[in-house]
């Protein structure tokens, strides 16, 4: 089993409908990341946390929010969602070190029609 | 501010040809990390290879090469006798501050 998994791992919706991506890890990291990736965008930031009760704005974090439910687990919502929110969504982790190594799950392909 | 270059959009090269990759980056901070991560058509990211800011030993592992200056705030990544597995979109990326940024990516195709 993979040590950082997202589920759903692909997801058609429509405009305004309210989207959760979760993301939960099995590494024992407190750190956990959700990037979003765009064709020639690279991965952008758009909430990170370091701890349960730390939640940290991005790059990118206009309409989407962020749950830090446990130390294991950490959801993306998209309350309205639109078409511009298309893109394929990563979640990471890393450990207390500050080596910046992520660990990273095998990302959620979301499309909003 | 911190910011990560990658100039180069796509690079086609014939199988066993070499390739480098430009990455050139930004910081303040004295200390810092850089990583290069693999993206395979499969979509998940790989690391590949992790350098801090003391250290500008070139480092080669296998076809694999980094070359880290600090002086021109660039670390670059080249393959060796390219293969076709070796197709896929590679991202530069900089940790400091508690943060990691990522270059806009570089998608390199080997044709056989």
């Amino acid at each position: 089993d993979a040590d950082v998994t997202q589920t759903p791992r692909n997801r058609i919706t429509k405009t305004g409908k309210r989207i959760m991506l979760e993301c939960s890890q099995t590494k024992g990291h407190d750190r956990m990341y959700w990037y979003r990736q765009d064709p020639g965008l690279g991965l952008r930031l758009i909430y990170y946390s370091f701890d349960v009760k730390d939640i940290n704005k991005g790059e990118i974090s206009d309409g989407y929010s962020v749950s830090r439910q446990a130390q294991a687990k950490f959801s993306l919502s998209l309350e309205s969602a639109i078409p511009n929110q298309t893109a394929l969504y990563f979640c990471a982790t890393s450990d207390f070190t500050d080596t910046g190594e992520l660990f990273f799950g095998e990302g959620s392909r979301l499309t909003v029609l | 501010a911190q910011k990560v270059t990658q100039a180069q959009t796509e690079i086609s090269v014939v199988e066993k040809e070499d390739v480098t990759l430009d990455c050139v980056y930004e910081t303040r901070d004295t200390t810092y990390y850089l990583f290069w991560y693999k993206q395979p058509p499969s979509g998940e990211l790989v690391f590949l290879i992790r350098r801090n800011s003391f250290d500008e030993q070139n480092e080669i592992s296998g076809r694999y090469s980094w070359n880290f200056q600090k002086s021109t705030s660039s670390f670059n990544f080249t393959i060796t006798a390219s293969q076709v597995v070796d197709s896929a979109v590679y991202f530069c990326a900089l940790t400091g501050g508690f943060k990691t940024i990522f270059g806009a990516g570089t998608r390199l195709f080997v044709k056989a």
